[in-house]
C-alpha cells in the first residue's frame, strides 16, 4: 500500500537559515507523482510542486528546491534563506497512477517555524 | 472565480445531529475530492467525483456520511448522527482532470462534535 512519511514532526529555525523537510515514500506503482503543499495557518492547502516518478531532475524555485532520488524514495525539499512568512505546515504528497491519479496520501506534515 | 469555496467555515453541533458541508468548485473542474483531516495530521482521501458521478469511496466514510454532486457542479457531503470523533477539517479540492498544477484546496471547514 502508499504511504508517505514525514519523519519531522516540527522544526525551528532562526530567519536566513536553510532548512531542509525530508520526506520519503513506498509505493508499488512505478508511475506516480509526488506534491508539496504549504498550508499556513488560515487553512488553505497551497500547491507548490508536483513531479512525476519518470523525471528526477531536481528542481530550483526561487528559494525553494526539490530533490528526488527513487533510489532511496526520497522527495526532499529545501528552502534557502528561510523567511517567517515560510512558517507553516508543509505536507508532501503521493498519488498512484493504479488508482487514476484520484486521490492524495498525504505525510502527517512538518510544522515549521521560523524565529526572526 | 477566485478558487474552491466551502461553507460553513466553522460549525459547532451537539453530538447526533446532522451536519451538512457545501463546497463550490472551480468553475470549469470537472473532478471534485473531499478530504478529511484530524488535528495534526495530514489530509486524509474520503470521496471522489469526476463530474456528478462519485466513482470513488474511501473505508473512511462509514454509512453515515454521504456526498453528492447532482449536477457535476457544488457538492454537499452530509454527516448524520454525529459522533465526536467525526471533529475535523473537512477538506475539498478540485481539478481540471490530471492537471499539472495539482488540486486546488478549499479553506476547509472545521466541525466541532460537543
Amino acid at each position: 500500500a502508499q504511504k508517505v512519511t514525514q519523519a519531522q514532526t516540527e522544526i525551528s529555525v532562526v530567519e536566513k537559515e536553510d532548512v531542509t523537510l525530508d520526506c520519503v515514500y513506498e509505493t508499488r506503482d512505478t508511475t506516480y507523482y509526488l506534491f508539496w503543499y504549504k498550508q499556513p495557518p488560515s487553512g488553505e492547502l497551497v500547491f507548490l510542486i508536483r513531479r512525476n516518478s519518470f523525471d528526477e531532475q531536481n528542481e530550483i524555485s526561487g528559494r525553494y528546491s526539490w530533490n528526488f532520488q527513487k533510489s532511496t524514495s526520497s522527495f526532499n525539499f529545501t528552502i534557502t534563506a528561510s523567511q517567517v512568512v515560510d512558517s507553516a505546515v508543509y505536507f508532501c504528497a503521493l498519488s498512484e497512477a493504479s488508482r487514476g491519479r484520484r486521490a492524495l496520501t498525504f505525510g502527517s506534515g512538518t510544522k515549521l517555524q521560523v524565529q526572526p | 472565480d477566485t478558487g474552491v469555496s466551502q461553507n460553513p467555515r466553522h460549525k459547532i453541533t451537539k453530538r447526533g445531529q446532522n451536519v451538512t458541508f457545501r463546497c463550490d468548485p472551480i468553475s470549469e473542474h470537472n473532478r471534485l475530492y473531499w478530504y478529511r483531516q484530524t488535528l495534526g495530521q495530514g489530509p486524509e482521501f474520503l470521496t471522489y467525483f469526476q463530474n456528478e458521478a462519485q466513482l470513488e469511496k474511501s473505508r473512511l466514510l462509514s454509512d453515515r456520511f454521504s456526498a453528492e454532486r447532482p449536477k457535476g457542479s457544488f457538492s454537499t457531503l452530509e454527516i448524520q448522527r454525529t459522533e465526536q470523533g467525526d471533529s475535523a477539517m473537512y477538506l475539498c479540492a478540485s481539478s481540471a482532470g490530471e492537471s499539472v498544477e495539482g488540486y486546488t484546496f478549499g479553506s476547509g471547514t472545521r466541525l466541532t462534535v460537543v
